[in-house]
C-alpha cells in the first residue's frame, strides 16, 4: 500500500511569518508530485506539479522543492498572508497517472 | 481557464434512493475523469478513473454496481449512487484532466465536491 505522509497536520502561524510544511512519499515508481491549495467550500487549485529530482518551482510567495531519491518534497511560503489559510494538499503520481494524497495540513494565518 | 463543476453540492436522501453526481469541464475537453471519495479526517481516496467513451476503471474494494460512472461525452461524467444507504454518505470530488495538455504528469482540475447524507 503506498502511503503519503503530510507533516504537520495542522499549523497556526501569525501574519508576516514564514512557514514550511512536509510531504514524504514512496521514493520507487515515480512519475510526479503534486501540491494542492483548499479552501474551504471551493474546488481544491492546483499549485505544482513537479517531475524532476532537485526541481524548485514558484509562483508568487510560495514555492517547493523535491527529492525524488529519499521521497520528499516540501512547500514554502513567505510571509503568510490570511488570505493563504487553506489545507495544502500534496499527491504522490506513480506511472499509472494516479493521484495518492496525504491527509493534507491545515494552515491558519492570523492578522 | 480549466474549470470544473459539480452539482449538487450537497444532497440529503432516504435509504435505498440513488443519486447521481454530474462532474463537468467547462472550458476543456476532458480525456479522463477521476471520481474521489473523502471520509471526515481522511484523505481523499481515488474511487474511479473514467476515459470518455469507455468503462470505468474502479480501484479495488470500490462496488462498480453501487457507484455507476458513465463518461458520455468529453466534458461530462456522471456518478450515479445505487440503493445508497448511511455508510455511503460521504464527500464525493470529481477532477478531469486533458492528455497531453501538460506532457508528463497532468495536472488534475477539481470540482468543488458534493456533500451526501443518507438517512
Amino acid at each position: 500500500i503506498l502511503n503519503v505522509e503530510q507533516s504537520p497536520q495542522s499549523l497556526h502561524v501569525q501574519e508576516g511569518d514564514s512557514t514550511n510544511f512536509t510531504c514524504s512519499f514512496p521514493s520507487s515508481n515515480f512519475y510526479a508530485l503534486h501540491w494542492y491549495r483548499w479552501e474551504t467550500a471551493k474546488s481544491p487549485e492546483a499549485l505544482f506539479v513537479m517531475t524532476l529530482n532537485g526541481d524548485e518551482k514558484k509562483k508568487g510567495r510560495i514555492s517547493a522543492t523535491l527529492n525524488t531519491k529519499e521521497g520528499y518534497s516540501y512547500l514554502y511560503i513567505k510571509g503568510s498572508q490570511p488570505e493563504d489559510s487553506a489545507t495544502y494538499l500534496c499527491a504522490f503520481m506513480d506511472s499509472s497517472y494516479k493521484l495518492i494524497f496525504g491527509s493534507g495540513t491545515r494552515l491558519l494565518v492570523r492578522p | 481557464g480549466a474549470v470544473v463543476s459539480q452539482h449538487p453540492s450537497w444532497v440529503i436522501c432516504k435509504s435505498g434512493t440513488s443519486v447521481k453526481i454530474e462532474c463537468r469541464s467547462l472550458d476543456f475537453q476532458a480525456t479522463t475523469m477521476f471520481w474521489y471519495r473523502q471520509f471526515p479526517k481522511q484523505s481523499l481516496m481515488l474511487m474511479a478513473t473514467s476515459n470518455e467513451g469507455s468503462k470505468a476503471t474502479y480501484e479495488q474494494g470500490v462496488e462498480k454496481d453501487k457507484f455507476l460512472i458513465n463518461h458520455a461525452s468529453l466534458t461530462l461524467s456522471t456518478l450515479t449512487v445505487t440503493s445508497a444507504h448511511p455508510e455511503d454518505s460521504s464527500f464525493y470530488i470529481c477532477s478531469a484532466s486533458q492528455e497531453g495538455r501538460e506532457g508528463r504528469g497532468e495536472t488534475q482540475y477539481f470540482g468543488p465536491g458534493t456533500r451526501l447524507l443518507v438517512l
